[in-house]
């Protein structure tokens, strides 16, 4: 039971260049997340999908897209990528529940640097 | 909006002394409270969530918070801090469905 897996673990990209950023869950969990963190910014939301077919925006979602693919891969692309999105991208996924007690968990990260 | 805030981003202690970390609370409705640590070059992982059921929560690895209505705060405790403990902290809110907001984070230093 590996958890939430990403890949890759580590990227440099050039400004301008594309990539997509792969994660995907075995606990079969209903809702997926994708999240930056910055130093001294804590975790920013960018896109969440509550249920397989769905996506909606979260905090800071522009310059990014993603697609779910499936109820297991949540995938993040950045088309045209920036210096400003050099971070450490993490995805998350949870039950999907409304009631209080849903947790998310969250996959190891991946360290982004855009030159 | 529903926020929290992270006071100290670094709190250093010595092995065996009390940890605090603190964390308020901004919330119109009774809130869910949750928090995080992050080792190095990990992601996250829960250490405990407050859901009303009970006002001190007892998490892992030996940490406990208690919520307190009166001074909107959820701090984080630890009567015996490990060299393993060192790393970073996060509090959370929860402010809908399914989304999690995120305090800036502090960073614990356990010195021997």
């Amino acid at each position: 039971n590996a958890g939430v897996t990403q890949t890759p673990k580590f990227q440099v990209l050039k400004t301008g260049q594309s990539m997509t950023l792969q994660c995907a869950q075995d606990m079969n969990h209903n809702s997926m997340y994708w999240y930056r963190q910055d130093p001294g910014m804590g975790l920013r939301l960018i896109y969440y999908s509550a249920s397989e077919g769905t996506t909606d925006k979260g905090e800071v979602p522009n310059g990014y897209n993603v697609s779910r693919l499936n109820k297991r891969e949540f995938s993040l692309r950045l088309e045209s990528a920036a210096p400003s999105q050099t971070s450490v991208y993490f995805c998350a996924s949870s039950e999907g529940l409304e009631r209080s007690t849903d947790t998310q968990y969250f996959g190891p990260g991946t360290r982004l640097t855009v030159l | 909006a529903q926020s929290v805030t992270q006071l100290g981003s670094h709190v250093s202690v010595s092995e065996g002394a009390l940890v605090l970390l603190r964390c308020n609370y901004s919330s119109s409705v009774p809130p869910y409270l949750f928090w995080y640590v992050q080792y190095p070059n990990q992601g996250l992982q829960l250490l405990l969530k407050y859901t009303s059921a009970a006002t001190l929560v007892k998490g892992i690895n030996g940490f406990e918070a208690e919520f307190k209505k009166s001074e909107t705060s959820f701090h984080l405790t630890k009567p015996s801090a490990h060299m393993s403990d060192a790393a970073e902290y996060f509090c959370a809110v929860r402010t809908g469905f399914q989304k999690l907001v995120f305090g800036t984070g502090t960073r614990l230093l356990v010195s021997p």
